[in-house]
């Protein structure tokens, strides 16, 4: 399987500050890595698709680059209602495969 | 809007089957547009994609699963179902069924997904 190695685990950020976190693959993925967002007791909302593509409805503070293994997502402006677990997802390789997950949190 | 919910027991005793059922309102499971997924999340390993079914009714599964897992699917009742067999404490977690869209373009993503549900495999 393709593993997808996320980081940092968590991080702690103010309101109005840049986040970035990356994820990178065990193998080439080309550009076929998805974002998600998930709030405590919600389902994952999917935010970027195909590395850089915004989801429709997603603020444009949200923002994803990357091709090969490495890969980076970033939110720019961080607001309180971004505060959830950030997962990437592989989608090049059977089986699809999720990174370990960022939480982030307002400091 | 399309919405899923995911439907079943709460509670699984070991080497029992697990079934769940995913009920799909606002688009058709037979739609050649999309693919229906499960994929399930515990704390130990994440979110793990345990397999789909396609428009044509095909599957495919996680090799992971050592081939305990069936998912189905009843057009006339627009829904989609897994069993998962020989059910283990290792198969405690939340499971969820997503509509995987972007096909007909080239991508392939999870743009909907379901509340997901609480399995827990206990004696």
């Amino acid at each position: 399987d393709t593993q997808m190695t996320q980081s940092p685990s968590s991080l702690s950020a103010s309101v109005g500050d840049g986040v970035t976190i990356t994820c990178q693959a065990s193998q080439d993925i080309s550009k076929y890595l998805n974002w998600y967002q998930q709030k405590p007791g919600k389902a994952p909302k999917l935010v970027i698709y195909d590395a850089s593509h915004l989801e429709t409805g997603v603020p444009s503070r949200f923002s994803g680059s990357g091709s090969g293994t490495d890969f980076t997502f970033t939110i720019s402006d961080l607001q309180p209602e971004d505060i959830a677990t950030y997962y990437c997802q592989q989608y090049d390789n059977f089986p699809p495969t999720f990174g370990g997950g960022t939480k982030v949190e307002i400091k | 809007q399309v919405q899923l919910q995911e439907s079943g027991p709460g509670l699984v005793k070991p080497s029992q089957t697990l079934s769940l059922t995913c009920s799909v309102s606002g688009g058709s499971i037979s739609s050649g547009r999309y693919y229906w997924s499960w994929v399930r999340q515990t704390a130990g390993k994440g979110l793990e994609w345990i397999g789909r079914i396609y428009p044509s009714g095909d599957t495919s599964y996680n090799p992971s699963l050592k081939s305990r897992a069936t998912i189905s699917g009843d057009t006339s009742k627009n829904q989609f179902s897994l069993k998962l067999s020989s059910a283990t404490v290792a198969d405690t977690a939340v499971y969820y069924c997503a509509r995987e869209g972007g096909i007909a373009v080239g991508y392939k993503y999870f743009d909907h997904w379901g509340r997901g549900t609480l399995v827990t495999v206990s004696s």
